[in-house]
C-alpha cells in the first residue's frame, strides 16, 4: 500500500505566483481532507470531501483557495495569488467513510512544505 | 475557533519516568477523541482513540484518559522512551469523519 502521496514535497515560490498542491489518496478510501499546519494554529481543517463531493470548505481561508476533486483518486489545493502568509506545511489525509464503529482513522500524506517569498 | 486545545506547547522528560500531555476541548458534539504523532518531514500517524461513552482507553505503554464535564483528556505514557519523541496532536471526532486538531505538544525524551 503506497499511502496517501502528496506532491511536491516543497513549493517555493515568489508572492503573486499560482500554487498547485496534489493528493493522491489511498486506494478505495473515499474521504480526503486537506489540513494546514502552522506554529500558531497546529493542525487546522481547510476542506474535505466525501465521494468527491466538498462536505465543509468553512476552513478554507480567503477566495484565494479553492480545492478540487475531480474523481476519487485525486485532489488539488490551488492557491491563487499566493502571499507569504501562506507559508505552511500542508497535509493531505484520507478515510474510509462511513469507518467501522465510528472508530476513525486518518492516514496521511508527508506534506507539502509551501514558502512563499 | 479553536474547539480543540493543547496549551502546553513543549514538554521534557526524562527517559523511563511518565509523560503526561493534556488537551481540552469546547465542542460537546466530538463522538471519538483521538491522538496523533507526527515526526518531522512525516505526516501524522495515529496512536489512540477513546469513545466519549468511556474514560480510559490503554494500550501498552499509552494511556488516554477523558473527563467529559471538564472537557479534558490527557494521553500517559509509561515509560518513555527516547523514540517517543515528536510533536503530539489531539483530535477531537464528530460527525462520523469530521475531526479537528489542536495545535500539538512537542515532545522530548531525553536519555
Amino acid at each position: 500500500d503506497a499511502g496517501v502521496i502528496q506532491s511536491p514535497r516543497h513549493e517555493v515560490t515568489e508572492m503573486g505566483q499560482e500554487v498547485t498542491l496534489r493528493c493522491k489518496p489511498i486506494s478505495g478510501h473515499n474521504s480526503l481532507f486537506w489540513y494546514r499546519q502552522t506554529m500558531m494554529r497546529g493542525l487546522e481543517l481547510l476542506i474535505y470531501f466525501n465521494n468527491n463531493v466538498p462536505i465543509d470548505d468553512s476552513g478554507m481561508p480567503e477566495d484565494r483557495f479553492s480545492a478540487k476533486m475531480p474523481n476519487a483518486s485525486f485532489s488539488t489545493l490551488k492557491i491563487q495569488p499566493s502571499e507569504p502568509r501562506d507559508s505552511a506545511v500542508y497535509f493531505c489525509a484520507s478515510s474510509s467513510y462511513p469507518g467501522a464503529g465510528g472508530d476513525e482513522k486518518l492516514f496521511f500524506g508527508s506534506g507539502t512544505q509551501l514558502s512563499v517569498l | 475557533d479553536q474547539q480543540v486545545k493543547q496549551n502546553s506547547p513543549s514538554l521534557s522528560v526524562q527517559e523511563g519516568r511518565i509523560s503526561i500531555l493534556n488537551c481540552d476541548y469546547t465542542n460537546s458534539m466530538f463522538d471519538y477523541f483521538l491522538w496523533y504523532k507526527k515526526y518531522p518531514a512525516e505526516g501524522p500517524t495515529f496512536l489512540i482513540s477513546i469513545s466519549s461513552i468511556k474514560d480510559k482507553n490503554e494500550d501498552g505503554r499509552f494511556t488516554v484518559f477523558l473527563n467529559k464535564s471538564a472537557k479534558h483528556l490527557s494521553l500517559h505514557i509509561v515509560p518513555s522512551q527516547p523514540g517517543d519523541s515528536a510533536v503530539y496532536f489531539c483530535a477531537g471526532l464528530y460527525n462520523n469523519n469530521d475531526m479537528r486538531f489542536g495545535a500539538g505538544t512537542r515532545l522530548t525524551v531525553k536519555p
